[in-house]
């Protein structure tokens, strides 16, 4: 069955260190999602993005953050300059349509110190 | 705004015994809801959806869903509890406040689903 996989698992990092979070969504899939969850509390949308562009973003996705489609098949956030209060589990997702279900990779969880 | 409210933190059930994890919605049209599941240390796993047609949506590993639109609820439930779904599960909702290409899903809090022996 086909999975979303993340690369790394867990990313240390310093506070004001550039990190780079890597996603291969399913193949054949055209919509693609950030999501976070601080240790404890609920899971947050990030971003969401559809033919090479962001399509929608919340609120914590300010100008720290980038997100980008290299090539036919990996999806990477970027943080430009990591914050403490980033730690915390990244997921990515993608789906085949709007309205299908949404699949989630295993997380990189990101410990900023 | 869309929410979702999922009103207890832990249900303990025996095993063997029905279970029922519950929540709520608040959407301004009509909702798209979702169930996910969390093992420790795993990602979400998908477990079922409502997007229309039968108020009773199946889905994997027994589990099945009941939308209610005069109670604005999708309760998750389970005829026969496994030791195995002790979990974290977790509610949502597509927010459909935009239009287009875009899916954000907006998720409850999540219940610790503790299955005893």
């Amino acid at each position: 069955e086909p999975e979303v996989t993340q690369t790394p698992s867990h990313q240390v990092t310093q506070m004001g260190q550039e990190v780079i979070l890597r996603c291969v969504p399913i193949s054949n899939h055209l919509y693609f999602y950030w999501y976070r969850q601080i240790l404890g509390q609920k899971v947050e949308f990030l971003v969401s993005f559809y033919n090479n562009e962001i399509s929608e973003k919340s609120e914590i996705f300010d100008d720290q953050f980038s997100v980008e489609r290299p090539d036919g098949s990996n999806f990477t956030l970027k943080i430009r300059s990591t914050k403490l209060e980033d730690s915390a589990m990244y997921f990515c997702a993608s789906s085949d349509r709007q309205v299908d279900e949404q699949y989630f990779g295993p997380g990189t969880r990101l410990t900023v110190t | 705004a869309q929410s979702v409210a999922q009103p207890e933190d832990q249900v303990n059930v025996a095993e063997g015994n029905p279970l029922t994890v519950k929540c709520t919605y608040s959407v301004s049209g009509n909702p798209y809801l979702f169930w996910y599941v969390q093992y420790p240390n795993r990602g979400l796993q998908f477990l079922l959806k409502y997007i229309t047609g039968d108020n009773l949506v199946k889905g994997s590993y027994g589990f099945e869903a009941e939308f209610n639109k005069s109670q604005t609820s999708f309760h998750l439930k389970k005829p026969s509890a496994l030791v195995s779904d002790s979990a974290l599960y977790f509610c949502a909702v597509r927010d459909l406040r935009w239009g287009g290409a875009t899916n954000k899903l907006i998720f409850g809090t999540g219940t610790l689903l503790a299955v005893q022996p």
